[in-house]
């Protein structure tokens, strides 16, 4: 199965707010509410900000949010800090049974 | 604290195998699943597979069937994934991650530090 498609990168200036895309099919992102979120900073362990479309762990930031329409799903980030500044994936089910990650976005802080 | 603690780095020639560790504490191990994630240089991440700690049931990424074996020690709350007949496309950092819930879905709240193995001949 193909990865998940993301847009390569995304920018935005501190306060603003960002949506990032993840693009599926009925096969993963539309059929099954198990899209997660993950951060990643350069050298560093991925990190999970959302699970479940929309779920944010505990210690994860409420100006993480997560989304789902049809086979997309969007992760917004709201006042947009310096500290964002990271790559971001996404990861959804699918009728494999098994998951996989999408393309993956770097986010810029202007 | 939950911490996942994995081996250190590894080289490897092409064709030989890798044994990565994955050692996990202040949570009940066999709770949770562990999932092993890796990621070449520059590029993104790629599942591998799933194990449950509960059972030792697996589930594999279809590219990696047959050449990856992920097993656990419940005694000493150690995860493990053999990869073997390695290439160099193998080259890059594998990561174990506690995964939640009954399955594969990559809902992984912890992750350890990574193992960089590189395969050079």
């Amino acid at each position: 199965q193909s990865a998940l498609t993301q847009p390569a990168s995304v920018s935005g200036s501190p306060g603003q707010s960002i949506t990032i895309s993840c693009t599926g099919t009925s096969s993963d992102v539309g059929g099954y509410n198990y899209v997660s979120w993950y951060q990643q900073h350069p050298g560093k362990a991925p990190k999970l900000m959302i699970y479940d479309v929309s779920n944010r762990p505990s210690g994860v930031s409420n100006r993480f949010s997560g989304s789902k329409s049809g086979n997309t799903a969007s992760l917004t980030i709201s006042g947009l800090q310096a500290e964002d500044e990271a790559d971001y994936y996404c990861s959804s089910y699918t009728s494999s049974s098994t998951p996989h990650f999408g393309t993956g976005t770097k986010v810029t802080v202007l | 604290q939950v911490q996942l603690v994995q081996s250190g780095a590894e080289v490897k020639k092409p064709g030989a195998s890798v044994k990565v560790s994955c050692k996990a504490s202040g949570y009940t191990f066999t709770s949770y699943g562990i999932s092993w994630v890796r990621q070449a240089p520059g590029q993104g991440l790629e599942w591998m597979g799933w194990i449950s700690a509960y059972n030792g049931n697996t589930n594999y990424a279809q590219k990696l069937q047959g050449r990856v074996t992920m097993t656990t020690d419940t005694s000493t709350s150690t995860a493990y994934m053999e990869l073997r007949s390695l290439r160099s496309d193998d080259t890059a950092v594998y990561y174990c991650a506690r995964e939640f819930g009954i399955a594969a879905r990559l809902r992984t709240d912890y992750w350890g530090q990574g193992t960089l193995v590189t395969v050079s001949s």
